[in-house]
């Protein structure tokens, strides 16, 4: 496609539910990124997927959280037994092969998530 | 470890006039540095980047950003603001760990256009 799409646009959840996001990065791009924005908190780094490189998990937040990337492109993004303090924009992002050059991520319009 | 400090969480300017959105990064090496555009409800859009090529950058919507190394700062200006400029701001420096190509967003800046 011809950017990041992101599914669902928006989501109601209840406490304690499990939920799951969808990423669809711009084709060609092997990398991936999740970052989470939440009201009044800026942006954060969630997890990063390179190639069949294993991912960079260190800004998950709990065990809560988990991401998979199947196939090098579609990623998921899991949330199990949702807390109300999980609620935010989740903002899934993709680019070109890691460089030293700064390659330009490219950001979807978010999942937002509320959870009740 | 690199961060950015966006020094102002509100600017407020009139239609017309110039626009200054302030940035300071620190960094342990010479970094790259993005600035993102958030309009309502929309995803983050690129407005500029740099990556040690020239100093002053030109972006989309008449944006640009002067990379000062001796200042460490990287200030977004605009000569003539439009009420389409209203939208949150985002200074961002790229964190290399590993293979990982993080991008470390400032807090932000909320930009408004007075008619």
């Amino acid at each position: 496609g011809a950017g990041v799409s992101q599914s669902p646009s928006n989501k109601v959840t209840e406490k304690g539910k499990d939920v799951e996001l969808r990423c669809d990065p711009i084709s060609g791009h092997t990398a991936l990124y999740w970052y989470r924005q939440s009201l009044g908190q800026g942006l954060e780094f969630l997890i990063y997927f390179q190639g069949n490189s294993a991912p960079d998990k260190s800004g998950l937040p709990s065990d809560r959280f988990s991401a998979e990337r199947t196939g090098g492109s579609v990623s998921t993004l899991t949330i199990q037994r949702t807390q109300q303090e999980d609620s935010a924009v989740y903002l899934c992002a993709s680019s070109l092969a890691v460089t030293s050059s700064g390659n330009t991520i490219y950001f979807g319009e978010g999942s937002w998530l509320t959870v009740v | 470890a690199q961060s950015v400090t966006q020094l102002d969480s509100h600017v407020s300017v009139s239609e017309g006039t110039p626009v200054l959105l302030r940035c300071n990064y620190s960094s342990s090496y010479s970094p790259s540095l993005f600035w993102y555009v958030q309009h309502p409800n929309k995803g983050l859009q690129l407005l500029l980047k740099y990556t040690s090529a020239a100093t002053l950058v030109k972006g989309i919507n008449g944006f640009e950003a002067e990379f000062k190394k001796s200042e460490t700062s990287f200030h977004l200006t605009k000569p003539s603001a439009h009420m389409s400029d209203a939208a949150e701001y985002f200074c961002v420096v790229t964190s290399y760990g590993g293979a990982t190509n993080k991008l470390i967003f400032g807090t932000g800046t909320l930009l408004a256009v007075q008619p």
